[in-house]
């Protein structure tokens, strides 16, 4: 079934690295996608959000890039720190009342 | 603000219990939603409501029903839980009005729930 998925499970990077979070889907009639962040035993906090008719938005250390022709879409955090460590999520709002499909997250792991 | 918050944190069920958790909002929102959380899985839409006394079934709805007496409380019930619904499970809220599609979605932090 259409689905939004994630490509690795648990990503590694070093303090100070920047970090590349993938997320693949698979209907082409996606154009609302979101970046949420989960840290241990929290709820979901949204980081930023694309629509279809952009190709990269950027926010306070973290750039989302939209690539519509291969349907993938890509969460950047620039000087990762040892806040970031958690479970990213991207997530597809398929219209009618706002609701949510989400992939199966990353964990993105900072080591100093 | 509070934002959402949502009771109680943790519960342990025997199979064929019943029990509700509650979620409530102090920002006013219109949507709220209910999702579960299976481990190394993202969220699952169980029900979602977009006002007052409407209620709806997402994509995973058997085994729940849900209740949006007030505007500001979305109840989620097990009428005879199961162990297969020992999940984590999140309520989120949304402000959405005009059928806007980019409002963010406020989450709870989460109710753990097992099933014995």
């Amino acid at each position: 079934g259409e689905s939004v998925g994630l490509h690795l499970p648990t990503l590694s990077v070093q303090e100070g690295d920047n970090s590349i979070i993938n997320c693949a889907y698979s209907n082409s009639a996606s154009d609302y996608f979101i970046w949420y962040k989960q840290e241990s035993g929290k709820g979901p906090q949204f980081i930023i959000d694309i629509r279809s008719n952009m190709d990269k938005r950027q926010g306070q250390r973290v750039t989302v890039l939209l690539n519509k022709t291969v349907k993938h879409l890509s969460l950047q955090i620039a000087a990762t720190q040892p806040g970031d460590s958690a479970v990213y999520f991207c997530a597809e709002n398929r219209g009618g009342y706002n609701k949510l499909i989400f992939g199966a997250g990353t964990r993105l792991a900072v080591h100093p | 603000n509070a934002g959402v918050t949502q009771t109680p944190k943790f519960r342990v069920l025997k199979t064929g219990q019943s029990m509700t958790l509650l979620c409530a909002q102090d920002m006013n929102h219109e949507y709220m939603y209910w999702y579960r959380q299976d481990p190394g899985m993202g969220l699952r839409l169980i029900h979602y409501s977009v006002g007052e006394g409407t209620t709806a079934k997402g994509e995973v709805p058997d085994g729940y029903n849900v209740s949006r007496l007030k505007k500001q409380n979305f109840l989620l019930g097990l009428e005879s839980a199961a162990p297969s619904q020992t999940s984590v499970y999140f309520c989120a809220s949304t402000l959405t009005l005009q059928g806007a599609r980019t409002d963010t979605q406020y989450f709870g932090p989460g109710t753990r729930l097992t099933v014995l």
